[in-house]
């Protein structure tokens, strides 16, 4: 089926280990985007990729690094996970990265660091 | 910077009532607004957009949206609710220039029968 496809779907991380969250687009979008969701916070922006060979923070990009590895695919890297961390991750991308441009989800990734 | 507010943290309804979930908006100039919604456990998915045009814009699963711009306000509405609308609804804004979606807290809607 086409849209994002979030791996993994779940995943427990000790304090100081590193992981990557992978994400992949099948609709020839040319934007792309990571988010967290905390609750009674909603969705924050971590960092997005306007377009293949772009990319730039959002509004919580401390401690995340990511790849636009091609078009397809944009992974957001925990170098030394912390607890702060613990969060429900979404990638989602759009056609392009103008106004009119709505976002298609994943179904995200639950990470928890202890 | 563009800012989108949720009022409402939780609402609850009965199944066949009325629904509005109000958001209201900051940015200067005509901004592109978006409401999403999220099953538990789920991604986001789109339910409407407004970016010019009718003021009143129609999405799926039979909610419509109001623009008014006097308010700063986008408002959600549904004239009779399923128990299936119980979910997590998000608005959001972007300007016209490459900045992305900003999402407002949300509202969770509970259905009761």
């Amino acid at each position: 089926n086409a849209g994002v496809t979030q791996t993994p779907k779940f995943q427990v991380l000790k304090t100081g280990q590193s992981m990557t969250l992978q994400c992949a687009q099948d609709m020839n979008h040319n934007s792309m985007y990571w988010y967290r969701q905390d609750p009674g916070m909603g969705l924050r922006l971590i960092y997005y990729s306007a377009s293949e060979g772009t990319t730039d923070k959002g509004e919580v990009p401390n401690g995340y690094n990511v790849s636009r590895l091609n078009k397809r695919e944009f992974s957001l890297r925990l170098e030394s996970a912390a607890p702060s961390q613990t969060s429900v991750y979404f990638c989602a991308s759009s056609e392009g990265s103008g106004g009119f441009y709505g976002y298609t989800f994943g179904s995200g990734t639950r990470l928890t660091v202890v | 910077a563009q800012s989108v507010t949720q009022p409402d943290i939780h609402i609850t309804v009965s199944e066949g009532a009325s629904l509005e979930l109000r958001c209201n908006y900051s940015y200067g100039a005509t901004p592109y607004l978006f409401w999403y919604v999220q099953s538990p456990g789920q991604g986001l998915q789109l339910l409407l957009k407004y970016f010019s045009g009718d003021t009143l814009v129609q999405g799926i699963k039979g909610f419509e949206a109001e623009f008014k711009r006097s308010q700063s306000s986008f408002n959600l509405r549904k004239p009779s609710v399923h128990w299936s609308d119980a979910a997590e609804y998000f608005c959001a804004v972007r300007s016209s220039g490459n900045t992305p979606l900003v999402f407002g807290k949300g509202t969770r809607l509970s259905v009761i029968a």
